[in-house]
């Protein structure tokens, strides 16, 4: 089964909203990545937090971790049409492989 | 160079035809990756070459045969695909390969594969 759950699953807003994005997972993380995708293409990567961490910003990006809760937020602040996206959050499994899981993503709609 | 190229992007085939993959990357990564994805659902692992050596294998069917010629080369060959198997194939590499903690990945703009 997917390690992350993502909540929403669609997400419309009007451009300069702020937009978040959360993601649970299920076991012991090493760290935790946010990825955005443009309509079929490749993955971006755009913030990744450790578990010892519990907020990290870049640009108009937070991300906040909570380990106790096994969850994670995204916000998107002052959003723009150019923020239209699907947005993935992905973890790293302690036990096993070790391999990068991702979560079944958020899309994101920005409406000008 | 910061970026992970692949070719085609976009391939149609039959199911008795042979085809490849190609993916490339010069940022000197130790890690190169293959990910399937079908529409609006997220990436999923197949393949994870470490230091040019296949280190995961998800359980994928023979049909899809990964290839790393060298660090900074990485093919999948395909062979006898189903129509099942269209999706859009993603290429990834990261600087250090599991069992490292993890740091970003870096991923290709994919191939679209159809298979008919």
């Amino acid at each position: 089964s997917q390690q992350g759950e993502e909540d929403p699953q669609a997400l419309s807003i009007q451009e300069g909203e702020n937009a978040t994005m959360n993601c649970s997972y299920k076991t012991s993380i090493n760290n935790l990545q946010w990825y955005r995708q443009n309509s079929g293409r490749g993955l971006v990567h755009l913030i990744l937090i450790r578990s010892n961490e519990r907020e990290k910003h870049s640009g108009r990006l937070r991300v906040t971790l909570d380990t106790s809760k096994k969850s994670s937020s995204l916000l998107i602040t002052a959003s723009r049409a150019a923020d239209t996206a699907s947005y993935f959050c992905a973890t790293d499994i302690i036990q096993g492989a070790q391999k990068l899981v991702f979560g079944q993503g958020t899309r994101l709609t920005i409406n000008p | 160079d910061t970026e992970v190229t692949q070719t085609p992007k976009h391939l149609v085939m039959g199911m008795t035809n042979k085809k490849s993959l190609k993916c490339e990357q010069h940022m000197g990564h130790r890690a190169m990756y293959w990910y399937k994805q079908k529409a609006k659902k997220p990436p999923e692992l197949m393949f994870v070459y470490s230091y040019e050596k296949l280190s995961i294998n998800e359980s994928v069917p023979s049909r899809f045969s990964p290839e790393c010629p060298n660090s900074s080369l990485l093919n999948l060959h395909l062979h006898a695909l189903q129509p099942e198997d269209s999706a859009l194939y993603l290429c990834a590499s990261s600087l250090l390969p599991p069992p490292f903690s993890y740091n970003e990945q870096f991923f290709g703009p994919g191939t679209r594969l159809t298979v008919l």
